[in-house]
Order: structure tokens, then sequence, then C-alpha cells
């Protein structure tokens, strides 16, 4: 199994506090994601990183940022979170430097996520 | 931008049966690959098969078989032997373009009965 730790597993708040997931890699994979899964809806990206400190945004970026200071680890924080950030965040790894035939995305356990 | 329809929410299988899931996929790229990934109860995502795009043979793993065609953009999983195991929901996921990025199907919840 791929190397990807979530951290916490399950987390409650309360509204307008500030909340950060964080995900870490044994890989030394170039890309790390953040994808949140609600019903009805699969799973969603939010955000990605192709390198220490390069970032992008995804489909559902708004009311959340992330951080990427080393290559094993990638933080996705919610400024002041609300109650339609309640959800599961899935935090994911490839490398797409390997041989195309390989290429594919790991996934981590999730943190399951409750604003309050 | 990638548009994925799994018209299926929910199927019913017995053990030991054959059941297709279906998906249909929306993309600009000419080079894409196509996945399946299951989630059981467990909340973990697991990949189960993968299909390169430019390939026309249809890729296989095991009990798990795909139907590729890619004029109509379809890309259907086929379970064979269904185990009480492959009880999970299955997600069809096409990536393309920069970055790996995946776009989700919403899903079918798969239950194998006894």
């Amino acid at each position: 199994d791929a190397g990807i730790t979530q951290s916490p597993r399950h987390k409650v708040t309360e509204t307008g506090t500030p909340v950060t997931l964080r995900c870490h890699q044994t890989e030394n994979h170039r890309y790390m994601y953040w994808y949140r899964q609600d019903p009805g809806h699969g799973l969603r990206l939010i955000h990605y990183s192709y390198g220490v400190k390069d970032t992008d945004k995804g489909e559902v970026s708004d009311g959340y940022s992330v951080s990427r200071s080393k290559t094993e680890d990638f933080l996705l924080t919610l400024e002041s979170a609300t109650s339609s950030q309640t959800s599961v965040y899935f935090c994911a790894i490839s490398d797409q430097d390997s041989t195309l035939e390989d290429e594919k995305l790991f996934f981590g356990s999730g943190t399951q996520l409750s604003v309050l | 931008a990638q548009t994925v329809t799994q018209s299926q929410p929910e199927m019913s299988v017995q053990e030991a049966e054959t059941v297709t899931l279906s998906c249909t996929y929306d993309t600009s790229e000419n080079n894409y690959y196509l996945f399946w990934y299951k989630q059981p109860p467990s909340r973990q995502m697991i990949l189960v098969i993968r299909q390169e795009a430019y390939k026309q043979q249809n890729a296989t793993e095991n009990r798990f078989s795909v139907n590729f065609q890619k004029a109509a953009k379809s890309f259907s999983l086929k379970i064979s032997d269904s185990q009480l195991g492959d009880t999970a929901m299955y997600f069809c996921a096409p990536m393309a373009g920069t970055a790996s990025k995946l776009t989700f199907g919403t899903g079918t919840r798969l239950q194998v009965t006894l």
C-alpha cells in the first residue's frame, strides 16, 4: 500500500473556527491532491500540488487554502469553517514522473469533518 | 472539463453471478486514462482497473474487466463470479490533461447477496 497518512481521522468543530487537515506521504511523489466526498457528488477536487510551494485550484476551492512546504506534507486549511464544509476529505498522491503505464492515484483513508 | 455519468445509483447481484456497471464520460482530450475505483464500507478508495484510451484492447484484472467503447465514450465494468467482498461503492473516473487529475462520477452502490 502507498504510504499516505491523513490526520486527524475524525474531527468535530464549530462554525467559524479554523481547521487544518494534514496529509503525509512517504513515497516522495510529486503530485498531491485534496478531494472532498459528499453524497450524490462523488469525489470533487479541491486543490492540488505539483511540487513544493506549487499549488493550484480544483473545481471546489472556495473557502479552502493549501500549503506544501515539504515534498511529504500537504496541508488543507479551512480558514473559517462552515456547515457546508462538513464532508469526508481524501488526500491522494501520484507519481506522474513514472512511466505512463503506471500512472495512477493512491488515496489516504480519509478524514471525516463535521462542522456544527 | 470532463463530465462523468453513472446512471445506476444502486445494483444488486447474487454471489457467483456476473454484473456490469455502466459509465459514460465526456472529454475534449485525445489522450486520457480511465479508472474504476471501489470504496467498501471501510471508506478506503481502492483501484480496481485502469484503461489507456489509446489502447483498443480492453483491460482485465482477474474477475474484473472493462468494455471500453471510445467512440461512444463508454467505459463499463464487468465483475464475474461476484463475491461478498465486492460489496462496495464503485466510481468511474477519467484522467486527462496535466497533473493527473481525476474526475469522478457519482458512483454505483453494489450489493452482493447470498
